[in-house]
């Protein structure tokens, strides 16, 4: 399997932009998370999806965030309009989940909003 | 919600020392901690992880340690080496579903 795959792997658009995100899990795997990285606020959970059903999104930090995962395959994270503030590296992870824990990353998409 | 306080920000050993590095969960009903290392520019990877009805786990140079009731869990690094230079996060789950994250440790082995 080749892992969690992630696209773009870069993204530099401006202000006020649409950005669209998109993670692919490990094939079989039924929990996705969508994880942002920045220095000052490390890792934070932004949404999780399990058997494609959002469970928790109370991470997400504006209704300019949205995400949605239309089948077991496939995810995406959209910015919309996109903000400077939102520059981070954004993740995407996925688990087997039911009791099976170990999280998988993707290679992350580096965005930059200038 | 959880919240994972990592310590120290920056550890600098020299190759061959060993490597501690401290987490402290909030919620009691934590029940699994993993260690992810991030090499610069890459994914983070899992390492090694541990349970909380195991005290301690060993993986070669790599051991966990959990005490239940501190609430504090660390990652040991024996004989450390240039090539374990990187950023490592602790984390807490509660039955698998949230993964919170410490704010990381950034290791730096001098040769």
């Amino acid at each position: 399997d080749a892992g969690v795959i992630q696209s773009p792997r870069h993204e530099v658009t401006e202000m006020g932009q649409e950005v669209t995100l998109r993670c692919k899990p490990i094939s079989g795997h039924n929990s996705l998370f969508w994880y942002r990285q920045t220095m000052m606020r490390g890792l934070e959970l932004l949404i999780y999806f399990n058997n494609n059903v959002p469970i928790d999104d109370s991470g997400m930090p504006e209704d300019r965030f949205s995400a949605k995962m239309p089948n077991a395959s496939f995810s995406t994270l959209k910015i919309q309009p996109s903000e400077p503030r939102d520059s981070a590296v954004y993740f995407c992870a996925s688990s087997l989940g039911a009791g099976n824990e170990k999280l998988f990353f993707g290679s992350g998409t580096q965005l930059s909003v200038l | 919600g959880e919240n994972v306080e990592q310590h120290p920000s920056t550890l600098s050993v020299q190759e061959g020392d060993s490597a501690v590095i401290k987490c402290t969960y909030s919620d009691s009903a934590s029940n699994y901690f993993p260690w992810y290392k991030q090499e610069l520019g890459k994914r983070p990877q899992l390492i090694i992880d541990i349970r909380s009805n195991v005290g301690e786990k060993k993986d070669q140079r790599i051991a966990v340690t959990l005490n239940k009731t501190a609430k504090h869990f660390s990652l040991h690094i024996t004989e450390t080496q240039p090539e374990d230079s990187a950023v490592y996060f602790c984390a807490a789950s509660r039955n698998f579903n949230k993964f919170y994250f410490g704010s990381g440790t950034k290791l730096n082995v001098k040769p």
